[in-house]
């Protein structure tokens, strides 16, 4: 049974600050990593996905890859009172679904 | 469409009855999945289709539920003999696949599906 395990938090952070969001995964198979926002009563839309061990950034957002330990992270910095969400992290091997974690709700305060 | 269009947007249905969910994925979109989410809940795999290969269904919760995708384009979810414990938000999205790799999947804007 593959897994993806994210903290439910709420995480809180203060606007400006960095907020992390953490994700581990049982497939060592796994080769593509999402990273969704979802608003409440919205559907899930895609911030980031990552292939290859590393980070690799985008404006405000950087996704962190580590492979030998199962684990992919997001982090935004400059955080604002509008990325307050739910954060899913995804996960995917070649030919198989697409498994998401329970998320982690993520809370900016002004 | 531009995007993944499901259909109806709100269902309420009566216990016992059968029940059809419909995904238009976007044009092209090789790989089409379905997923449910009950109130303040995960996302909940149910089944995934790529291109012409067997469908994942490892998902489904009971017999109760199918899918078919017609033509490798639209899908359709079935429920059969709805129980309340089927409540949820039922999330379609679609993705390419080139290479071995699957590009992000779309999301459409959901089916919620309340049984009284």
């Amino acid at each position: 049974q593959k897994e993806v395990e994210q903290n439910s938090g709420p995480l809180s952070v203060p606007e400006g600050a960095i907020a992390s969001l953490n994700c581990t995964y049982s497939d060592r198979g796994s080769q593509s990593f999402f990273w969704y926002r979802q608003y409440s009563g919205k559907s899930p839309e895609l911030i980031m996905f990552i292939y290859s061990n590393g980070d690799k950034e985008d404006g405000r957002f950087t996704a962190q890859l580590n492979k030998a330990s199962q684990y992919v992270s997001l982090l935004i910095r400059d955080s604002q009172p509008s990325d307050s969400a739910t954060y899913l992290c995804a996960v995917k091997e070649a030919g198989t679904a697409l498994i998401f974690g329970k998320g982690t709700t993520l809370s900016v305060s002004s | 469409g531009a995007g993944v269009s499901q259909s109806p947007s709100n269902k309420v249905t009566e216990k016992g009855k059968d029940v059809e969910l419909r995904c238009d994925p976007i044009s092209g979109h090789t790989a089409l999945y379905w997923y449910r989410q009950s109130l303040g809940q995960g996302l909940e795999f149910l089944i995934y289709f790529q291109g012409n290969s067997a469908p994942d269904k490892s998902g489904l919760p009971s017999d109760r539920f199918s899918a078919e995708r017609t033509g490798g384009s639209v899908s359709t979810l079935t429920i059969q003999r709805t129980q309340q414990e089927d409540s949820a938000v039922y999330l379609c999205a679609s993705s390419l696949f080139w290479g071995e790799m699957n590009t992000e999947a779309f999301f459409g804007q959901g089916t919620r599906l309340t049984v009284v």
